[in-house]
């Protein structure tokens, strides 16, 4: 069964410091990840997928990278600015399985 | 497209009603899922549907709870009667073949006293 680790599992920060956010997930038979961003009282946005094929994803100030064999991908925020406080979610999907989050890791960047 | 829609974002009902959720998947894609969202287990899978037809059922907690897709646009999630336990945010997702990204809905929080 797919077990997925987030650490920390909150982070605080001052403003402008580049950051990374680890997740480790346990059987690494993966199709791919997916990086989401919640905040407060609200939904999922989907920041950034990564297929199982890839090494990397860009968006903007974020980067995520994925290692398959060593069943850990990372979520680099660069520039962090206090906009960028929320709750940040790793998921994996592989073979017959959907999407298996982790906790996730609550980040508060500090004006 | 308006994204994934679930109604309602909020519902407060009280212990041993009938609740319904509801949600409307992107049009096209072929997969949609039930979460459901505590502070206790974080985001766990309840059920999914492949086709309008479901796959895996088994993260569904209890019989009290039901899942349809009557059409590819509309499924339900059932909870009858509802207990306080079930007190959570309920997301609904939908994604093209299962394997690519899943966009997910705005949730619906319900409370049962």
């Amino acid at each position: 069964k797919q077990e997925v680790t987030q650490i920390p599992a909150a982070l605080s920060v001052p403003e402008g410091e580049n950051l990374v956010l680890n997740c480790s997930f346990t059987d690494s038979a993966i199709y791919n990840l997916q990086w989401f961003r919640q905040d407060p009282g609200k939904g999922l946005t989907s920041l950034l997928l990564i297929q199982s094929s890839q090494r990397e994803q860009t968006s903007g100030r974020l980067n995520a990278s994925l290692d398959k064999s060593s069943g850990r991908s990372t979520l680099y925020i660069a520039a962090s600015q206090p906009g960028d406080s929320a709750t940040y979610l790793c998921a994996v999907s592989g073979g017959n399985t959907p999407l298996v989050f982790g906790k996730g890791t609550r980040l508060s960047v500090i004006a | 497209d308006a994204g994934v829609i679930q109604s309602p974002r909020h519902e407060v009902t009280e212990m041993g009603q009938e609740v319904t959720l509801r949600c409307k998947p992107i049009s096209g894609h072929d997969y949609l899922f039930w979460y459901r969202q505590t502070m206790m287990r974080g985001l766990e899978l309840l059920i999914y549907f492949n086709n309008n037809v479901p796959i895996d059922d088994s993260g569904m907690p209890e019989d009290r709870f039901s899942a349809k897709m009557p059409n590819a646009s509309f499924s339900t999630l059932k909870i009858q009667p509802s207990e306080p336990r079930d007190s959570a945010v309920y997301f609904c997702a939908s994604s093209l073949w299962g394997y690519y990204g899943y966009t997910f809905g705005s949730g619906t929080r319900l409370t049962v006293v």
